[in-house]
């Protein structure tokens, strides 16, 4: 079945670190990628999507890029605040049906 | 604007009660409607999807059942909780396959 690998469970940064959260997936099809954003005690709100080999995904200064060769769409920013402490999901969903899966989530503690 | 409402807020049950959560979506129609299960400090694990009025499918076993009675509506119920049932539901929307989907605020379920 298909499958989203995030490897990192926590990562604590300063702020205006340089983050990144790996994604891999495995997936019969071609599917679309997705990060989701979750604040304590909310539900998940989307950052981006792509559904295309080298689409990149952007906002709030956080971007990644689809890689079909690799089979990843790791997450980035360049600076980091302390309102980006959260945990972000990585998902996916398969072309024609309306199954989603989504990593175990990477928490981001970024200390001012 | 699209509101996603879930009731209640928050649960304490004993085990082998029933349970019925409710998830309402205002503002589009005909939306493809989803359950998440949340561990404490966990992933999300989709339940059910549903596509259209009384039609829901079942994504994975866990002693729960998902109804659609209306458009805009979207039950979850057991008549019979585990202990293991504990965690934060999530009610969510996509306009259709592969969309991005929009989650409400959830209900936190307490099973003693």
């Amino acid at each position: 079945g298909d499958s989203v690998t995030q490897t990192e469970g926590q990562v604590a940064l300063s702020e205006e670190d340089f983050l990144t959260i790996h994604c891999n997936y495995s997936a019969s099809g071609y599917p679309t990628l997705f990060w989701y954003v979750q604040y304590p005690g909310e539900g998940p709100q989307l950052l981006f999507r792509a559904s295309r080999d080298k689409e990149k995904g952007s906002s709030r200064g956080f971007e990644a890029t689809y890689d079909k060769g690799t089979t990843s769409f790791h997450l980035r920013k360049a600076s980091v605040q302390e309102s980006d402490s959260a945990v972000y999901y990585c998902a996916l969903s398969d072309p024609g049906n309306y199954k989603y899966v989504f990593g175990a989530g990477t928490r981001l503690k970024v200390i001012a | 604007a699209q509101t996603i409402h879930q009731w209640p807020v928050a649960e304490i049950k004993a085990v082998g009660s029933p349970l019925s959560l409710g998830c309402t979506i205002k503002g589009k129609s005909s939306p493809n409607l989803y359950w998440y299960w949340q561990a404490t400090g966990g992933t999300l694990q989709q339940l059910f999807y549903s596509i259209t009025v009384g039609q829901v499918e079942s994504v994975v076993q866990l002693n729960l059942s998902a109804s659609r009675p209306k458009d805009d509506q979207f039950i979850l119920s057991t008549e019979k909780l585990l202990l293991s049932h504990s965690g934060f539901y999530l009610c969510a929307w996509s306009l259709g396959a592969q969309d991005t989907q929009y989650f409400g605020p959830g209900t936190r379920l307490l099973v003693l």
